[in-house]
């Protein structure tokens, strides 16, 4: 079945400590997201890319980044400067229909600070 | 710039009651309109969208979109909620390209 598989589902960091969030998609699809989800905020776009080897920053890229070196696969670092880590994370790809671009979602990771 | 409002933080209807979810939208184009679901510790489910087109939009589980333009509004509605249909409800606007903007979300709660 074709999909976005994000890993892990849980993931704790220490302090001082970098994270690395897994994204893999095997829709063929170009572009892809991180987002950021925190009670009563909604999504908040951390990163996304829309082709391999190129990636733009999003509204919240501070203590983050990101590579894109295969369509397939898209990882999230959660650096040791993004002081307040504690959130679900969201993975997304998307295709341009030719009318409109539609994002389609992985089951995401909740990282806690230990 | 673009933006989307839930004006509604939580909604509570009884189960086999009709629904309305409310959802504005600033946009300076025509715009891409979304509504997604999102079950505890799940990631989003598409529900239905709206491109072009009739305005009255059908998704799954039994949803329905209207888009109006003059009001600037994307209302989600379903004529019989069920206790399955608990969950966090997204609007969101394709913002340009390939990015979109995501509402604060509405979480409906489903009494017996």
């Amino acid at each position: 079945d074709g999909g976005i598989t994000q890993s892990p589902k849980y993931l704790f960091r220490k302090e001082g400590q970098n994270v690395t969030l897994s994204c893999e998609q095997n829709l063929n699809h170009d572009a892809m997201y991180w987002y950021r989800q925190d009670p009563g905020q909604g999504l908040r776009l951390i990163y996304y890319s829309q082709i391999v080897n190129d990636f733009q920053k999003g509204d919240i890229a501070e203590g983050y980044s990101v590579s894109r070196e295969k369509k397939e696969s898209f990882p999230l670092t959660v650096t040791s400067a993004q002081k307040n880590p504690t959130a679900f994370y969201l993975c997304a790809s998307s295709i341009w229909t030719g009318r409109g671009n539609i994002q389609y979602f992985g089951a995401g990771t909740r990282l806690s600070v230990l | 710039a673009q933006s989307v409002t839930q004006p509604d933080i939580h909604i509570t209807v009884s189960e086999g009651a009709s629904l309305e979810l409310r959802c504005n939208y600033s946009y300076g184009a025509t715009p891409y309109l979304f509504w997604y679901v999102q079950s505890p510790g799940q990631g989003l489910q598409l529900l239905l969208k709206y491109f072009s087109g009739d305005t009255l939009v059908q998704g799954i589980k039994g949803f329905e979109a209207e888009f109006k333009r003059s009001q600037s509004s994307f209302n989600l509605r379903k004529p019989s909620v069920h206790w399955s249909d608990a969950a966090e409800y997204f609007c969101a606007v394709g913002a340009g390209g390939f990015k979109t903007i995501f509402g604060a979300g509405t979480r409906l709660f489903v009494k017996a």
